[in-house]
């Protein structure tokens, strides 16, 4: 099984900031790793998939790098509608999700 | 529009037996792959079963001995069914598609489909308590 490990679990921030969030493999997963958006109460939203690929319809200031077994996620300038938990994902192996990050107001 | 429609009983009493069922009315049946994932309250998102359009699956290994999954084709439906649920089964649980892909570069094998979860249903909330 492979484990996803994400930093941080929590991340204040302000409407304009950049911010990056860390997510870890525990085996090289090349690039399949995928990020999604979730709000309280809603679905997960696909933002990235295969590490680098913006989903279609997901605002350009969203970002995703990486290979083998670490990858980031980048805001590059924080929405208000960006405050949310964000989750990674692997799916070379079966499909496993990291604990999350919660994007709060600073 | 709703291109995964989910449903099934929300309230269950220990020891029985969970059912859920996902419509399909996007893309191809197919292509793609077909996943149940949960959300215990407050907390991540766990993945549960995959099914294609022959019936072959892959079971979280954690959920093994109680899960299985089934596909109708002629309606483009999968289903869940979960057995021996305890209050630890509490939950949201999502339909979601996986989209076949192809991976060259970054050490892929391109020769391999790889599926990520693309399109997911609305989201069922099922309570075991007795």
């Amino acid at each position: 099984d492979i484990q996803m490990t994400q930093s941080p679990s929590t991340l204040s921030a302000s409407v304009g900031d950049r911010v990056t969030i860390t997510c870890r493999a525990s085996q090289n997963i090349n690039i399949l790793l995928a990020w999604y958006q979730q709000k309280p109460g809603k679905v997960p939203k696909l933002l990235i998939y295969k590490a680098s690929n913006l989903q279609s319809g997901v605002p350009s200031r969203f970002s995703g790098s990486g290979s083998g077994t670490e990858f980031t996620l980048t805001i590059s300038s924080l929405q208000p509608d960006d405050f949310a938990t964000y989750y990674c994902q692997q799916y070379k192996s079966n499909y496993n999700f990291g604990q999350g990050t919660k994007l709060e107001i600073e | 529009q709703v291109q995964l429609q989910q449903w099934g009983a929300g309230l269950l009493k220990p020891s029985e037996t969970l059912s859920l069922t996902c419509a399909v009315y996007v893309g191809s049946f197919s292509d793609n792959t077909w996943n149940w994932i949960r959300q215990p309250p407050g907390k991540g998102l766990e993945w549960i079963a995959e099914i294609n359009h022959s019936g072959d699956t892959s079971y979280n290994p954690s959920l093994n001995s109680r899960v299985s999954m089934s596909v109708d084709t002629s309606k483009n439906q999968f289903s869940l069914r979960l057995r021996s649920v305890t209050a630890a089964d509490t939950g949201v649980y999502f339909c979601a598609r996986g989209r076949r892909d192809r991976c060259w570069g970054g050490g892929c094998d391109p020769n391999y489909y790889y599926y990520y979860m693309d399109v997911w249903g609305s989201g069922t909330t099922v309570t075991v308590s007795s």
